[in-house]
């Protein structure tokens, strides 16, 4: 099975900052990946497909990027609702499988 | 609008049987995955299986086969996730998703989850 690996596992900042993570898979899978966000006690939400791809109607706050085994999950200005469990998981093959997810709060 | 509506939360003893649902509306169910997931309490998502209703091709992630059975009835364009013996370590929040028309790994609509608790 791929793994992939999440980081940080936390992370707490400011509204208006610029928040990174990062994804990466254990071997080569193209941009076979996505990115979720689930706030607590909802279902999961697609926002970014394809490494890249933003989902219609989410804010351009929210982007990826990367290839082969090394991914970057940015939102550029930290807003309050954005606070959630961020997910990357990669569909190359299967099982498919997600990262152990990274939990955002407002410093 | 599409949606998947899943069945209720439920509350089991060890041993016993369980099928919950989820059903699609407001797209053709018949051409579309449907994955199953996985979350634990407190825990992160993983990823349990997939068909597709045209034909009931089912794939399983190795630690669940045999463990749980995926079905469907694209008559009624529902999805199912069955039990036969339960146990306590079953104890989590199931969520239902759709793979897009060109990528079968991307989930673009969730349900909103069945909680099952699996105690004595």
């Amino acid at each position: 099975d791929i793994q992939m690996t999440q980081s940080p596992s936390s992370l707490s900042a400011s509204v208006g900052d610029r928040v990174t993570i990062t994804c990466q898979a254990s071997q080569d899978i193209n941009n076979y990946l996505n990115w979720y966000q689930q706030k607590p006690g909802k279902a999961p939400k697609l926002l970014i497909s394809d490494a890249s791809n933003l989902e219609t109607g989410v804010p351009s706050r929210f982007s990826g990027s990367g290839s082969g085994t090394d991914f970057t999950f940015t939102i550029s200005s930290l807003q309050t609702e954005d606070i959630a469990t961020y997910y990357c998981q990669h569909y190359y093959n299967l099982p498919y499988t997600f990262g152990q997810g990274t939990k955002l709060e407002i410093k | 609008e599409v949606q998947l509506v899943q069945s209720g939360a439920e509350v089991k003893k060890p041993g016993e049987s369980l099928k919950i649902s989820c059903k699609g509306s407001g797209y053709d169910f018949s051409i579309y995955w449907i994955a199953w997931v996985r979350q634990m309490p407190g825990k992160g998502l993983e990823w349990m299986g997939i068909i597709y209703p045209g034909d009931s091709d089912t794939r399983y992630r190795p630690s669940f086969q045999g463990q749980v059975t995926i079905s469907t009835d694209k008559s009624i364009s529902t999805a199912y996730l069955h039990w036969s013996s339960l146990k306590a370590s079953d104890t989590a929040m199931y969520y239902c998703a759709r793979g897009t028309l060109t990528v079968t790994g991307t989930f673009d609509y969730w349900g909103q989850g069945t909680l099952v608790t699996v105690s004595s």
